[in-house]
């Protein structure tokens, strides 16, 4: 137990559906990211949050839509999706942003995206 | 950017203790060395972090080279339950971001 909990574990959509990833921390962090891990490829940091705002987004394509309404819950919106975008999608929290080093950062277990 | 580079696999024997070496000749003065594992369908945790002193924690213990060009994770009795992907990782200010690389394969035998 990590104290992020991701939902769904599993997700299989089509390329024009509309669907949204979620997450939600109980360690009172004020900072949330969002990571992809493909297949036999590092983990890629996609959108980093500091107490509600996006303070990184590393050049992530427009059909994937974060949301962060406060401090314990973020989303992964997800529309028009194509089949290189199946991964598996990581959030993470840290105690503050990535700009005060040593924080260690807690992962969830991740979604398992697919995309037919 | 300062890179880390770590064995591809591993493998060890139960109960006895691991080290897992990483590399990063090119380490800056204020580069912070980070490492993280990743069991089978989890997502990373974090294991131990350093900068110059070697550290340990209840998981784990972190040796630092002299020259902080290498590093050490020890693990110090290893059990099935530390089969995992391990990642070193370097981070300063300016660039704080958790690059991953590939991790070292760490299997262990029974």
């Amino acid at each position: 137990e990590t104290g992020v909990t991701q939902t769904p574990r599993h997700l299989v959509m089509g390329m024009t559906n509309k669907k949204s990833l979620k997450c939600e921390q109980h360690l009172g962090h004020n900072a949330m990211y969002w990571y992809k891990q493909s297949a036999k490829k590092p983990l890629e940091l996609m959108f980093v949050y500091s107490l509600e705002e996006r303070v990184e987004n590393n050049s992530v394509p427009s059909r994937f839509s974060p949301e962060c309404p406060n401090s314990s819950h973020l989303f992964l919106h997800l529309h028009t999706l194509q089949p290189e975008d199946s991964a598996l999608y990581l959030c993470a929290s840290s105690q503050d942003d990535i700009r005060v080093l040593n924080q260690p950062q807690h992962f969830g277990d991740g979604t398992r995206l697919s995309i037919l | 950017d300062a890179k880390t580079t770590q064995p591809n696999s591993m493998e060890s024997n139960e109960e006895e203790p691991v080290h897992l070496p990483c590399n990063h000749s090119t380490i800056s003065g204020t580069d912070y060395i980070h490492w993280y594992r990743q069991l089978p369908s989890q997502g990373p945790e974090y294991v131990i972090h350093g900068l110059t002193s070697n550290v340990n924690n209840r998981m784990a213990s972190l040796a630092i080279a002299e020259d902080r060009k290498s590093s050490t994770l020890i693990l110090h009795r290893a059990t099935l339950r530390d089969a995992a992907v391990y990642y070193c990782i370097l981070s300063n200010f300016g660039n704080e971001k958790l690059t991953f690389g590939t991790g070292t394969r760490l299997t262990i035998i029974p």
